[in-house]
């Protein structure tokens, strides 16, 4: 199982420009997560899914957008980037019924210029 | 206050004490409760869940204590390569601690 992968691995965008982080897992989880950390923080939730079709707000939502059309993939959108969302983007996923241990992907560093 | 607060760290200690960080939340319904370990520029890697009765992994403990909302990791025998971040989650929201550093010396 590769577990969890992100792409890019890295990538600058000037202000306004929009771009997809992909996210995809095969360890066939219901639930997965969209986290950005910013330098010497913490994790902070942009959005969940807990299943196919279904997507809700963390608690930093605004500026992204995602989509869950499968089970193993969740995206995560950026339209209009701004200097603000320069950050180190964490995608992960997990099993319910496994005490809710997360598996992070590599992460995708994104500079917003 | 803060959802989730650790100690801010940086902790640095030589190789073979003993060190204890803990973590606070506001949530009373919090179910779940984790440490993680990242690595400089890497992404999180789960150190152990926390139980209600605590649980032993080798040289780390982790203790959960409901009435006081906090959760508490022990590492005996530190070594070099215990040196990283330590960050504890409280999953019924998906808050993450900003994470403590951990230097362990020669």
């Amino acid at each position: 199982n590769a577990g969890v992968t992100q792409t890019p691995k890295f990538r600058i965008l000037k202000i306004g420009q929009s771009m997809t982080l992909q996210c995809t897992q095969d360890m066939n989880h219901n639930y997965m997560y969209w986290y950005r950390q910013d330098p010497g923080m913490g994790l902070k939730l942009i959005y969940y899914s807990v299943g196919a079709g279904i997507t809700d707000k963390g608690e930093v939502p605004n500026g992204y957008n995602v989509s869950r059309s499968t089970t193993e993939d969740f995206p995560l959108r950026l339209e209009l980037a701004a200097p603000s969302q320069t950050s180190v983007y964490f995608c992960a996923s997990s099993y319910p019924g496994q005490g809710n241990e997360q598996f992070f992907g590599p992460g995708t560093r994104l500079t917003v210029l | 206050r803060k959802e989730v607060e650790q100690d801010p760290g940086p902790f640095n200690v030589p190789e073979g004490a003993t060190v204890a960080f803990n973590c606070t939340y506001s949530n009373s319904a919090s179910q779940s409760f984790f440490w993680y370990r990242q690595d400089c520029r890497k992404e999180p890697k789960l150190l152990m869940s926390v139980y209600s009765s605590g649980n032993e992994d080798g040289r780390f403990t982790a203790q959960l204590n409901r009435a006081s909302q906090y959760i508490s990791l022990l590492i005996r025998d530190s070594k070099l390569s215990d040196s990283a971040t330590y960050l504890c989650a409280v999953t019924l929201d998906m808050r993450f601690g900003a994470g403590t550093r951990l230097t362990v010396k020669p």
